[in-house]
């Protein structure tokens, strides 16, 4: 398996403009995260989803995110609108067994 | 969810073993202790876990105290490719699924 997969690997948006992250898991995965990483805040975990439904949200910062999961095989999460402050590292990560989860390169995205 | 307190950064030389302590006072019963690294540009990676004993793999010793209050990821021959920042993380209650990362221990290893 190649791994968790994210696209694009970087991301350079103007304030104001819809973005839109995604993420193949590993196959057999039932378990997705989303993942945010910057410097002040370190990573926080934004939501999780199990067999494609979203069973935590607390993290997601604001209404402007969302994230879906139509299938077992790919995720997606989006901005709208971003702003500057939103630039960070998102992750994704899958998980089947509850005590390892397998992250992907993550994302890095700088909205100017 | 329950805490952990990790020194912010630590060295070791090459070849050496490195100890990197982890303080989990507030653990329940059901929490597992999970480590994972950061190597630099990269995201996280899985390196070991543990409930009650200690736990050996290809990557790394697990050490867990008797009480739970603290544990100890041993690397047992440090390489630079070690250097990273390393998370010790607690299961999230009943759910283990959820990882909270806090800041880690930025480990140096020197050639």
């Amino acid at each position: 398996d190649a791994g968790v997969i994210q696209s694009p690997r970087h991301e350079v948006t103007e304030m104001g403009q819809e973005v839109t992250l995604r993420c193949k898991p590993i196959s057999g995965h039932d378990y997705l995260f989303w993942y945010r990483q910057t410097m002040m805040r370190g990573l926080e975990l934004l939501i999780y989803f199990n067999n494609n439904v979203p069973i935590d949200d607390s993290g997601m910062p604001e209404d402007r995110f969302s994230a879906k999961m139509p299938n077992a095989s790919f995720s997606t999460l989006k901005i709208q609108p971003s702003e500057p402050r939103d630039s960070a590292v998102y992750f994704c990560a899958s998980s089947f067994l509850p005590t390892e989860a397998f992250f992907g390169q993550g994302t890095r995205l700088t909205v100017v | 969810d329950a805490k952990t307190t990790q020194p912010n950064s630590m060295e070791s030389n090459e070849e050496e073993p490195v100890h990197l302590p982890c303080n989990h006072s507030t653990i329940s019963g059901t929490d597992y202790i999970h480590w994972y690294r950061q190597l630099p540009s990269q995201g996280p990676e899985y390196v070991i876990h543990g409930l009650t004993s200690n736990v050996n793999n290809r990557m790394a010793s697990l050490a867990i105290a008797e009480d739970r209050k603290s544990s100890t990821l041993i690397l047992h021959r440090a390489t630079l490719r070690d250097a990273a920042v390393y998370y010790c993380i607690l299961g999230s209650g009943g759910s283990n699924y959820k990882l909270t990362f806090g800041k880690g221990t930025l480990l140096t290893v020197n050639p």
